[in-house]
C-alpha cells in the first residue's frame, strides 16, 4: 500500500528564514508526486509537481527516491506564504492519489 | 468557467437522516473525486470517477453513495448519516486522471449531531 507521511502538523518560520516542509512516502514503484496548498478562505491547489521541476513561488521540491523524500523548500519565507500544504503521491496501480496528513505553515511577521 | 462547484457550503444533520452533497464541473473532465477532509488525517478518497456510467470505492467509501449519470454531475450520498461523517467533503476533477492536476471544489461543511 502507498503512504504518505507529513511528520510536522504545525510550522512556524520568522518571515525571511528558510523553511522546509517534509514529505516522506512508501512506495515500491515508481510514483508522481505533488505538493497541494489550501490558502486561508481558499480551495485547495496544486501547487508543484516533481516532474515538472519548477519552482513556483520560490517553492521547489526535489525527489529523493533513496531517501523516498519529496521535501518542499523556500529559501526565505514571506507571510503570504502562510497556508496548509499537502503532500500527495499517485500511482497508477492503486488508481489513487494518496495525501499526507498536511502541515500548517505559519510565516510570522 | 465556474469550475468545481459544491452545494450546500454548510450542513447539520441528525443521526439517521440522509442527504445528497452536489458537485458539478464544467470542464469537461472525466475523472471526478470525493475526498473528505478530517484534523489530522489529511485528505482520504471516498469514491471516484473516471466517466459517466463507471463509480469505484475508495478508501473509506462506507456510508457513502455515488452516481454519474452525466460528465458534469457527481453526487454524494449519505444514506443513514452518523456523527463520524462530521467532516469537510472536498469534490474534485480532472482531465486524465490521477496523475494529473487536481481541481478541486470549494468544499461542504457537514455536521451530524
Amino acid at each position: 500500500a502507498q503512504r504518505v507521511t507529513q511528520p510536522e502538523k504545525l510550522l512556524s518560520v520568522f518571515k525571511g528564514a528558510p523553511v522546509e516542509l517534509k514529505c516522506n512516502y512508501s512506495y515500491s514503484g515508481s510514483p508522481e508526486l505533488f505538493w497541494y496548498v489550501q490558502y486561508s478562505r481558499q480551495r485547495l491547489q496544486l501547487l508543484l509537481r516533481h516532474i515538472s521541476r519548477e519552482s513556483i513561488k520560490g517553492f521547489t521540491a526535489d525527489l529523493n527516491k533513496g531517501e523516498t523524500s519529496f521535501h518542499l523548500k523556500k529559501p526565505f519565507a514571506q507571510e503570504e506564504d502562510s497556508a496548509m500544504y499537502y503532500c500527495a503521491l499517485s500511482s497508477g496501480s492503486a488508481r489513487q492519489l494518496t495525501f499526507g496528513s498536511g502541515t500548517q505553515l505559519t510565516v510570522l511577521p | 468557467n465556474a469550475g468545481v462547484t459544491q452545494t450546500p457550503k454548510f450542513q447539520v444533520l441528525k443521526t439517521g437522516q440522509s442527504m445528497t452533497l452536489q458537485c458539478a464541473q464544467d470542464m469537461n473532465h472525466e475523472y471526478m473525486s470525493w475526498y473528505r477532509q478530517d484534523p489530522g488525517m489529511g485528505l482520504r478518497l471516498i469514491h471516484y470517477s473516471v466517466g459517466a456510467g463507471i463509480t469505484d470505492q475508495g478508501e473509506v467509501p462506507n456510508g457513502y453513495n455515488v452516481s454519474r449519470s452525466t460528465t458534469e454531475d457527481f453526487p454524494l450520498r449519505l444514506l443513514s448519516a452518523a456523527p463520524s461523517q462530521t467532516s469537510v467533503y472536498f469534490c474534485a476533477s480532472s482531465y486524465s486522471g490521477w496523475g494529473d492536476t487536481q481541481y478541486f471544489g470549494p468544499g461542504t461543511r457537514l455536521t451530524v449531531l
